[in-house]
């Protein structure tokens, strides 16, 4: 099956801790996405990469980090830079050709710091 | 003044209505318009893309005005199953692809 993988679903952490949240894509997608979302509030933009070795900030990106070795991965390190890191955080990929733009997400992770 | 507004809603109806979302954008040079549902602590899933022409996909329907900037979506017969927050995305142009998010408006379809 082609899809977006992200582990683990549920995550809990100590703060002062870096955690690394996991994203695996099958799509053959060339960009992927990490977003945060918090109650009541859109999904805000954490980094994003559209080539393997490459990456840009996003509009959240202090206390985060990314890498994009291969295509198919883009792991994201919480870092205990980040002030308030309990939240839903969402990967998703798109195909750039055609134009179309459409980004499909995992199912999320769900980090609560303690 | 956000980039990307919706009413939170809830909209509560009951099964079979019709119920229309708006949804208001900032930026005039903005290209890229979607509708996605997000079902309760589950990822958002593409609904549909918006064009300007407009386009159906059975019971629902969108629409694009650029003039007002705003997009809107129609959803005919409403269903249990279409009970979400459906939000509303906007792609710039030439910004890596990125989209911004409205916060999302919460339907309740009812018995």
């Amino acid at each position: 099956d082609g899809g977006i993988t992200q582990s683990p679903k549920y995550l809990f952490r100590k703060e002062g801790q870096n955690v690394t949240l996991s994203c695996e894509q099958n799509l053959n997608h060339d960009a992927m996405y990490w977003y945060r979302q918090d109650p009541g509030q859109g999904l805000r933009l954490i980094y994003y990469s559209q080539i393997v070795n490459d990456f840009q900030k996003g509009d959240i990106a202090e206390g985060y980090s990314v890498s994009r070795e291969k295509k198919e991965s883009f792991p994201l390190t919480v870092t205990s830079a980040q002030k308030n890191p309990t939240a839903f955080y969402l990967c998703a990929s798109s195909s750039i050709a055609g134009g179309r733009n459409e980004q499909f997400f995992g199912p999320g992770t769900r980090l609560t710091v303690l | 003044r956000k980039e990307v507004e919706q009413d939170p809603g809830p909209f509560n109806v009951p099964e079979g209505a019709t119920v229309a979302f708006n949804c208001t954008y900032s930026n005039s040079a903005s290209q890229s318009f979607f509708w996605y549902r997000q079902d309760c602590r589950k990822e958002p899933k593409l609904l549909m893309s918006v064009y300007s022409s407009g386009n159906e996909d059975g019971r629902f329907t969108a629409q694009l005005n650029r003039a007002s900037q705003y997009i809107s979506l129609l959803i005919r017969d409403s269903k249990l199953s279409d009970s979400a927050t459906y939000l509303c995305v906007v792609i710039l142009t030439g910004g890596g692809n990125k989209l911004t998010f409205g916060t999302g408006t919460q339907l309740k379809v009812e018995l």
